[in-house]
């Protein structure tokens, strides 16, 4: 089985450009997580969905971060406009009710 | 607030020998401990998970020990090898809400583990 799907899996950017990451949760998983990793914060929940509704936003930083899901195998993560701090790698993670979140392979994202 | 604190941050044992990572949560009402393992350059992988009606459980050469009075968890890689050489998260969630999903994981700040050959 195909797990997370993430794509870009590198974005290099300027600053002030429109960022869009994707994710394709594993088929079947009814949860999906979006996460920022940083050195300096570490492993961050951004926002997650249940059966595609937005549950808890609060960890999105500014108005300038917005995600969406529009099917249960689809996911975006849009940052407008970006900024050299919002250089990470973003996860996007799916689970199960059981509560096990598989990860993708995240996307490298640099904004110069 | 850091709800999730992990120990220590970098760590070195010889293989063959014992890896022993904590943690200490402050929320009482998380009730789901899994640790993860990630490699340089992939995403954090589940290893092993815990719910706090056990004390303990062993997968493998995994174990998670959990002492709910004390706040804390723990896991014990047996037998290290130089392939567990990775970074560790300790993490805690609510098991679900009660729209039927999973809820979001607080992550400790992770553990540098380095097996030495």
């Amino acid at each position: 089985d195909a797990g997370v799907i993430q794509s870009p899996r590198h974005e290099v950017t300027e600053m002030g450009q429109e960022v869009t990451l994707r994710c394709k949760p594993i088929s079947g998983h009814n949860s999906l997580f979006w996460y920022r990793q940083t050195m300096m914060r570490g492993l961050e929940l951004l926002i997650y969905f249940n059966n595609n509704v937005p549950i808890d936003d609060s960890g999105m930083p500014e108005d300038r971060f917005s995600a969406k899901m529009p099917n249960a195998s689809f996911s975006t993560l849009k940052i407008q406009p970006s900024e050299p701090r919002d250089s990470a790698v973003y996860f996007c993670a799916s689970s199960s009710p059981s509560g096990a979140q598989y990860f993708g392979p995240g996307t490298r994202l640099l904004v110069l | 607030q850091q709800q999730v604190k992990q120990s220590p941050q970098s760590l070195i044992v010889q293989k063959g020998g014992i890896s022993i990572i904590n943690c200490a949560y402050e929320n009482t009402a998380f009730d789901y401990f899994p640790w993860y393992q990630q490699f340089p350059g992939k995403g954090p992988a589940l290893l092993i998970a815990i719910r706090p009606d056990v004390s303990e459980k062993k997968e493998g050469r995994f174990t998670i020990s959990f002492n709910k009075s004390a706040k804390q968890f723990s896991l014990h890689i047996m037998d290290s090898q130089p392939g567990d050489s990775a970074t560790y998260f300790c993490a805690a969630s609510l098991e679900g809400y009660s729209g039927g999903g999973a809820d979001g994981l607080t992550f400790g700040k992770g553990t540098h583990l380095i097996i030495q050959p």
